[in-house]
């Protein structure tokens, strides 16, 4: 099956400074993967876009310059959250998809809290 | 743009008896119906999945229906046990075209009673 690693699983960080999330395909290569941020018991929106070779797609209201994305191999994809504040605290989580006919999966998910 | 509801937001049900989730879209040309089970602290777990050129799907314990004319999918579990309560998120996109994007419902936190 599909795998899809994110690390790190938790992070604390101070105000001010900047983290990088990792979301790697272990068994496949992807063009595509997103990015979604999740609000204690909410639903998960989709942040971003990040396509391999190419600038992210964001959603709207997200600022790009403050969610940094690099897609630079068919296997990795990285998110940085530059200058973090204490609302940027939350779960954040990539995904991607196998190949057409594939279902999307998840990586486990990066819980940030910014002190 | 896509909108998906789900309900309810909360079920709790006893060990064994079977428990409904539903979800309706707002986009016709949606073709891809996923659900997903997210346990605490985790990303989401892919459970089933339906296409709109199919009705219902069927996975042991777990199955889907779908009706495209009223827009609306659901989630069925039968014969549940403890392991199966989790927060369920219902999800559609539109494969074609290379929209891959996921809407996802607002999830329903499922307790099974033993």
């Amino acid at each position: 099956g599909a795998v899809v690693s994110q690390h790190p699983s938790r992070v604390i960080c101070k105000s001010g400074t900047s983290v990088k999330i990792e979301c790697r395909s272990l068994d496949f290569q992807a063009t595509t993967m997103f990015w979604y941020r999740q609000f204690p018991k909410q639903s998960l929106m989709l942040m971003a876009t990040s396509n391999e070779g190419s600038k992210a797609t964001y959603e709207q209201g997200v600022e790009k310059d403050k969610f940094l994305i690099n897609h630079a191999s068919l296997t990795l994809s990285t998110l940085t959250v530059t200058s973090a504040h204490p609302e940027d605290s939350s779960f954040y989580i990539c995904s991607a998809r196998k190949g057409q006919e594939s279902g999307y999966t998840f990586g486990s998910g990066t819980r940030l809290t910014v002190v | 743009g896509e909108n998906v509801e789900q309900h309810p937001s909360t079920l709790s049900v006893q060990e064994g008896d079977s428990a409904v989730i539903k979800c309706t879209y707002s986009d016709s040309a949606s073709n891809y119906f996923p659900w997903y089970k997210q346990e605490l602290g985790k990303g989401p777990q892919l459970i089933i999945d339906i296409r709109s050129n199919v009705g219902e799907k069927k996975d042991q314990r777990i199955a889907v229906t779908l009706n495209k004319t009223a827009k609306h999918f659901s989630l069925h579990i039968t014969e549940t046990q403890p392991e199966d309560s989790a927060v369920y998120f219902c999800a559609a996109s539109n494969r074609n075209f290379g929209n891959e994007k996921l809407t996802f419902g607002t999830g329903t936190r499922l307790t099974i009673i033993p």
